[in-house]
């Protein structure tokens, strides 16, 4: 099973509004990550959580806030979003993200479409 | 870093033709290649990855090839069905200093397929 859930499916949130989506895997992956999907583009890369500690956030502005309860769960909690943030957010889990080892197979989620008004 | 880029943008294909995507890299260090296909409102869905000590994969219609020295590999699609139409992501990953894990995506190629 190469399942990762996702919810809520979508989301419409008020610029002053505070949100968090929820991402769980059960394969026993030990990294997880947070990808945002614009229309017609490729996934982009925003944080990744190896062993339940973020390891990268690639310049992600501080109103996005990823939290790693658990092996199994991922949150990205959302505070004054932009219009400019509306896209697709992927979830995404790997057995491992650590440097110097092969990369292994990323299996993502079908993602929380989100709109900010 | 890492820059992959992909072509072509859109293909359009009849149904049993086969279809060709290619990519390529610029990272000699990278040495995961993995093809993602993202149907409309779903999340990608990995449909076969390649890694640098092999130069072919097969799975049933579908099948990757690496050319290392080119730096390039490519996705062939045999028989294609219309359900094959999706957008579809090629990728790139354990270059030098980025190998936690990051994949660096080509900008996609719309196929479609006519029934």
């Amino acid at each position: 099973d190469t399942e990762v859930t996702q919810t809520p499916k979508h989301l419409v949130m008020g610029m002053t509004n505070k949100k968090s989506l929820k991402c769980e895997q059960h394969m026993g992956h030990r990294a997880m990550y947070w990808y945002k999907q614009k229309a017609k583009k490729p996934p982009e890369l925003m944080f990744v959580y190896s062993y339940e500690k973020l390891s990268i956030n690639e310049s992600v502005p501080s109103r996005f806030s990823p939290e790693c309860p658990n092996s199994s769960l991922l949150n990205l909690h959302l505070h004054a979003l932009q219009p400019e943030d509306s896209a697709l957010y992927l979830c995404a889990s790997s057995q491992h993200a650590e440097t110097g080892i092969s990369p292994r197979e990323q299996y993502f989620g079908p993602g929380t479409r989100l709109t900010v008004t | 870093g890492e820059n992959v880029e992909q072509h072509p943008s859109t293909l359009s294909v009849q149904e049993g033709d086969s279809a060709v995507i290619k990519c390529t890299y610029s990272d000699s260090a990278s040495n995961y290649f993995p093809w993602y296909k993202q149907e409309l409102g779903k999340g990608p869905q990995l449909i076969i990855d390649i890694r640098s000590n092999v130069g072919e994969k097969k799975d049933q219609r579908i099948a990757v090839t690496l050319n290392k020295t080119a730096k390039h590999f490519s996705l062939h699609i045999t028989e294609t069905q219309p359900e094959d139409s999706a957008v579809y992501f090629c990728a790139a990953s354990g270059g030098g200093g980025t190998s936690y894990g990051k994949l660096t995506f080509g900008q996609g190629t719309i196929l479609t397929v006519h029934p």
